[in-house]
């Protein structure tokens, strides 16, 4: 399968934890995006990279999230000190450069704070 | 006034019969446009994306119209399989990350 993948699928910690989430792009894709979805809400946008470098951040990402893509490949996402309001669908998605933006979705990571 | 506008339903639908869905968007500035579908507790699939000129596939046709910010997705010869949530997306304005409408839930009933 050379689709997006997510990693871990589901995860449960409990409240003021620290967790970590890993997404794998398509290969071919330069461009890597952080979602996150909630119940009954469409995927709202919280960062992304194109290559290493991390373009735009969304006013959502609040700084205890933090976003890396050290080597233009994976990425990952942390959440410091989580809290219950962080229980969401976290997506990731990548597109190339200069092909209508068409951007794919890994099968997310569902994060429960307690 | 949201960004990107649906009526969420849900809409049912008998099997066979043609479905058009709608959705509004604020910023003018916008440059892409697409619709995406998605199933209950899965991701997002893309399912086209949305040209000036209008685009068809297969069973579905897509259509913007930039002057009334006004984008079109119609299904025609539902099937049972077309049972889903979908979304409609765009980007640009000054934003690379998509936005998404909160999405209309489709049931096709047999």
């Amino acid at each position: 399968d050379t689709g997006v993948s997510q990693d871990p699928r589901h995860k449960i910690t409990k409240r003021g934890q620290n967790v970590t989430f890993r997404c794998d792009p398509i290969s071919e894709h330069n461009r890597l995006y952080w979602y996150r979805q909630t119940l009954g809400q469409g995927p709202e946008f919280l960062t992304y990279f194109q290559n290493e470098a991390q373009l735009e951040k969304s006013r959502l990402l609040s700084d205890r999230f933090s976003a890396e893509r050290p080597k233009g490949s994976f990425s990952t996402l942390e959440i410091q000190r989580t809290e219950q309001g962080d229980s969401a669908m976290y997506l990731c998605a990548s597109s190339l450069v200069g092909t209508a933006y068409e951007q794919y979705f890994g099968p997310g990571t569902r994060l429960t704070v307690t | 006034r949201k960004e990107v506008e649906q009526d969420p339903g849900p809409f049912n639908v008998p099997e066979g019969a043609t479905v058009a869905f709608n959705c509004t968007y604020s910023n003018s500035a916008s440059q892409s446009f697409f619709w995406y579908r998605q199933d209950c507790r899965k991701e997002p699939k893309l399912l086209m994306s949305v040209y000036s000129s209008g685009n068809e596939d297969g069973r579905f046709t897509a259509q913007l119209n930039r002057a009334s910010q006004y984008i079109s997705l119609l299904i025609r010869d539902s099937k049972l399989s077309d049972s889903a949530t979908y979304l409609c997306v765009v980007r640009g304005g000054g934003a690379d990350g998509l936005t998404f409408g909160k999405g209309t839930h489709l049931i096709i009933q047999p």
